[in-house]
């Protein structure tokens, strides 16, 4: 149980576009989902919390205009790079915390890997 | 505000020998500690965690970390390691309230070689 996936696993785009990552919690309901950047060899840097049907709310330093997330249901959240530029090239990886499972206790996606070229 | 220390960037070791993987928090409240793993170009797994109740907290793949709240401390060790288990291991900790966030440590990579 507690399982949660992301798509795509990896993903190569152009500079200037946008690219959306999907996170999705496929056995429980997720009423809170988190977002982490993790760059090669260093530790997870957490971007945005976001509770189902509220605002995200974004750490210090994140670009909300640029890191747009979505929660719009209990088993669905999405990040989307907006004008993406290679910079922003990292490993992104979500987590989702469930009311009715084990407390506190977060669970990891697989992570997707995005290259802006 | 709470912070983690994984003081350890690189651990080698050899198989089947005893390893510790060392951490150290800092909070001014009551904390969860959680131990996780990562293989290469994969998200996290969860190793063990400690909420409350006894010290010592054993987990999966053979592990285990003791909670030493007067050190500050939520070392991992496995008695015997095999090769499978190299891979970068985090140490993160939150805060005991429900809408708590975790704050990782920078990872220690464990090598195991033959």
């Amino acid at each position: 149980g507690a399982v949660v996936s992301q798509h795509p696993s990896r993903v190569i785009c152009k500079s200037g576009t946008s690219v959306k990552i999907e996170c999705r919690s496929l056995d429980f309901q997720a009423t809170t989902m988190f977002w982490y950047r993790q760059f090669p060899k260093q530790s997870l840097m957490l971007m945005a919390t976001s509770n189902e049907g509220s605002k995200a709310t974004y750490e210090q330093g994140v670009e909300k205009d640029k890191f747009l997330i979505n929660h719009a249901s209990l088993t669905l959240s999405t990040l989307t790079v907006t004008s993406a530029h290679p910079e922003d090239s990292s490993f992104y990886i979500c987590s989702a915390r469930g009311r009715a499972i084990s407390y506190n206790e977060q669970f990891f996606g697989p992570g997707t890997r995005l290259t802006v070229l | 505000a709470q912070s983690v220390t994984q003081l350890d960037s690189q651990v080698p070791v050899f198989e089947e020998a005893p390893v510790e993987l060392r951490c150290n928090y800092s909070s001014s409240v009551s904390v969860y500690l959680f131990w996780y793993v990562q293989y290469p170009n994969q998200g996290l797994q969860l190793l063990l965690k400690y909420l409350s109740g006894s010290t010592l907290v054993k987990g999966i793949n053979g592990f285990e970390a003791e909670f030493n709240k007067s050190q500050t401390s939520f070392h991992l060790r496995k008695p015997s390691v095999h090769i499978s288990d190299t891979a970068e291991y985090f140490c993160a900790v939150s805060h005991t309230g429900t809408a708590s966030k975790l704050t990782f440590g920078t990872g220690t990579r464990l090598q195991v070689t033959l």
